[in-house]
């Protein structure tokens, strides 16, 4: 069975420029988590989608978006790039009806803004 | 909202115990889980734990105490490979599924 996939693998951007992330989910899996992983710190929560729907979003400004296709393959989209939005971005996905909701993470997207 | 501690770096010999600890507050316990995350890579499922006690699979051990806001993760018979970081995640009651993560435990097996 395939696992969670990212692409692209290194992104490479300037300040002010837009960035766009993609994640594909293991087969079967509804919903699809989105985090911000920058050096030092924690896994930051910033969105989690489900059928196609925004269920939640974390602590981070708005021109942090995405959204989630009909096939359950989701984009990251970043606006406005700043410095400190250089970090690791995961993609993670789970059966949306699963009790203990664990979490398959992908191997990331490193982000890199100059 | 949630506040999760857990060290920053813990060190070990080849073939020792180590025991990594993560306290936690929150409003509505509804289960804690334990990642690992070598560099570079994704982080993978250890274990999840609900109840109180002691979960138990093959060298890895998850440990449980609600009253205590406490957990810890026990790694028996350490491997070279055992090197990564270990995060722990807390969820919440309220309908969200999503957990909170610290900021993880980097751990360094020396021979």
């Amino acid at each position: 069975e395939a696992g969670v996939t990212q692409s692209p693998t290194h992104l490479i951007k300037t300040r002010g420029q837009q960035a766009t992330l993609r994640c594909s989910p293991i087969s079967g899996h509804t919903s699809v988590y989105w985090y911000q992983q920058a050096l030092g710190l924690g896994l930051q929560f910033l969105l989690w989608y489900d059928e196609g729907e925004e269920r939640n979003r974390g602590n981070f400004p708005p021109r942090f978006s995405g959204r989630q296709f009909p096939n359950y393959s989701s984009e990251l989209n970043v606006n406005a790039l700043e410095l400190e939005d250089s970090a690791l971005y995961l993609c993670a996905s789970s059966k949306r009806t699963s009790g203990n909701n664990e979490q398959f993470f992908g191997p990331g997207t490193r982000l890199t803004v100059l | 909202g949630q506040n999760i501690d857990q060290p920053t770096e813990m060190t070990a010999t080849e073939g020792a115990i180590v025991q990594i600890n993560c306290t936690y507050q929150t409003s509505g316990f509804n289960g804690l889980f334990w990642y690992q995350q070598h560099a570079g890579e994704a982080p993978t499922f250890l274990s999840y734990n609900v109840l109180d006690g002691l979960e138990e699979k093959g060298r890895f051990s998850s440990f449980l105490s609600r009253s205590k806001g406490y957990s810890y993760l026990l790694l028996k018979e350490l491997q070279m490979k055992d090197s990564a970081s270990y995060l722990c995640a807390v969820r919440e009651k309220g309908g969200s599924y999503i957990p909170t993560f610290g900021r993880g435990t980097s751990l360094i097996v020396h021979p």
